[in-house]
């Protein structure tokens, strides 16, 4: 299992684009790249999901460098309702997910 | 996106007593489902497979006499927390794996809160 990394909390300011970015140096070939977000008391929610390139969705674009060893979520003009925890996975080939610390955005006035 | 049920949302126990929690898919079939257990500030920590029409695979340190599971249709999982006891209290969440639009993606439910007394 590919294991992720990425930064523990980030904070911003309503408006703002924000951009998380997550290392999965070990990704495996079959592997996609796919984000939730979570808050509190609540399960996660599925944002979005990529294998490679760019993909952008009503939420949020992904981007996927070509060596797919890490990747960047981002969220244009956040609002005080995305703060959250966003967590970063590698998954595929029916393999079970493992979750990390994931990332707690903080996003203010 | 793909829609998974829990319920109860929340309960409360005693201790000793047993909770069955509940796990469907909506609007699709899932062949697998997962269990997880998520304490307070904390990540979510997978505690088992659940597989239709098989025995479900637990996590190392899980113990599958205490949490059973039952995966008897391709839309129900359910995780009952046998003899509860207070260090079970915490929040199970349950998910399911759509192969929708050719893709894999995991959906997760609402969540369970248990509080045992």
């Amino acid at each position: 299992l590919a294991k992720t990394t990425q930064p523990i909390s980030m904070d911003s300011y309503e408006g703002q684009e924000v951009n998380i970015t997550c290392s999965h140096n070990n990704i495996a070939t079959n592997d996609y790249i796919t984000w939730y977000q979570q808050f509190p008391s609540q399960g996660p929610r599925f944002i979005i999901q990529g294998y490679k390139t760019k993909v952008t969705n009503e939420v949020a674009s992904l981007f996927i460098p070509a060596d797919r060893k890490s990747s960047t979520l981002s969220l244009p003009r956040v609002s005080l309702s995305d703060t959250a925890v966003y967590y970063c996975l590698a998954t595929g080939g029916g393999n079970k997910l493992t979750f990390g610390t994931g990332t707690q955005l903080k996003v203010e006035l | 996106g793909a829609v998974v049920s829990q319920h109860p949302s929340r309960v409360i126990c005693k201790s000793g007593t047993s909770v069955k929690i509940e796990c469907r898919s909506l609007d699709f079939q899932a062949t697998t489902m997962f269990w997880y257990r998520q304490f307070p500030k904390q990540s979510l920590m997978l505690m088992a497979t659940s597989n239709e029409g098989s025995k479900a695979t637990y996590e190392q340190g899980v113990e599958k006499d205490k949490f059973l599971i039952n995966h008897a249709s391709l839309t129900l999982s359910t995780l009952t927390v046998t003899s509860a006891h207070p260090e079970d209290s915490s929040f199970y969440i349950c998910s399911a794996t759509s192969y929708a639009g050719g893709g894999e993606t995991q959906y997760f439910g609402p969540g369970t809160r248990l509080l045992v007394l």
